[in-house]
């Protein structure tokens, strides 16, 4: 049974703190994801990888960074934290051979 | 880029009546489409999927069907439960790469007991 799992459920920050959400997954998958979900807006990638070390883009990346040290750890930084950075934020693993990904449960990150 | 849209937004149905959500995507080299649930407070979870080589699948009482020329596809839920509340997302991607899922907006189902 596939299991991802985030550091966090909830989290609360000041604006301008340095902020690090912890992704990990324990089925070897090669691609990892980072979301946020907003209501309305549905879930919207911010970054993914598909192996270590290696990063890209999703629709909406300004305000944020990754990291992918090791494959079973996807990092999401929030550099400067800022209030419309408030969301829920998903992170997701998949194998390479097959199109299903699996969810962790979620981090609500608020920025006051 | 892939753009998917998804309708409607909410849908409340009478426990026992069918429900229906759509979704249109813009890129003709999409070939995987997954629908995932998304109940209150907990993880979106995969609940059925097609690929372009079919035109419909059926799990129970829930069933997809594709249509590749007009470029969309529809999630069916039949006999619905209570249970069946949930947020419903549509998704589509063209298994290349990484295997981007880009995602519709949701649509929140209320089963009306």
């Amino acid at each position: 049974d596939v299991k991802v799992t985030q550091s966090s459920r909830y989290l609360v920050k000041r604006t301008g703190e340095k902020v690090f959400l912890e992704c990990v997954q324990d089925m070897d998958h090669e691609n990892m994801f980072w979301y946020r979900q907003d209501p309305g807006l549905g879930l919207r990638l911010i970054y993914f990888s598909y192996d270590v070390k290696m990063k890209e883009k999703g629709d909406i990346p300004e305000g944020y960074s990754v990291s992918r040290e090791k494959k079973e750890r996807f990092s999401l930084i929030l550099e400067s934290a800022s209030t419309n950075q408030t969301s829920m934020y998903l992170c997701a693993s998949s194998d390479s051979s097959a199109n299903t990904q699996y969810f962790g449960p979620g981090t609500r990150l608020t920025v006051l | 880029g892939e753009n998917v849209e998804q309708h409607p937004s909410t849908l409340s149905v009478q426990e026992g009546d069918s429900a229906v959500i759509k979704c249109t995507y813009s890129d003709s080299a999409s070939n995987y489409f997954p629908w995932y649930k998304q109940e209150l407070g907990k993880r979106p979870q995969l609940i059925i999927d097609i690929r372009s080589n079919v035109g419909e699948k059926k799990d129970q009482r829930i069933a997809v069907t594709l249509n590749k020329t007009a470029k969309h596809f529809s999630l069916h839920i039949t006999e619905t439960q209570p249970e069946d509340s949930a947020v419903y997302f549509c998704a589509a991607s063209k298994g290349t790469g990484a295997n981007n899922l880009f995602f519709g907006t949701g649509t929140r189902l209320t089963v009306i007991p």
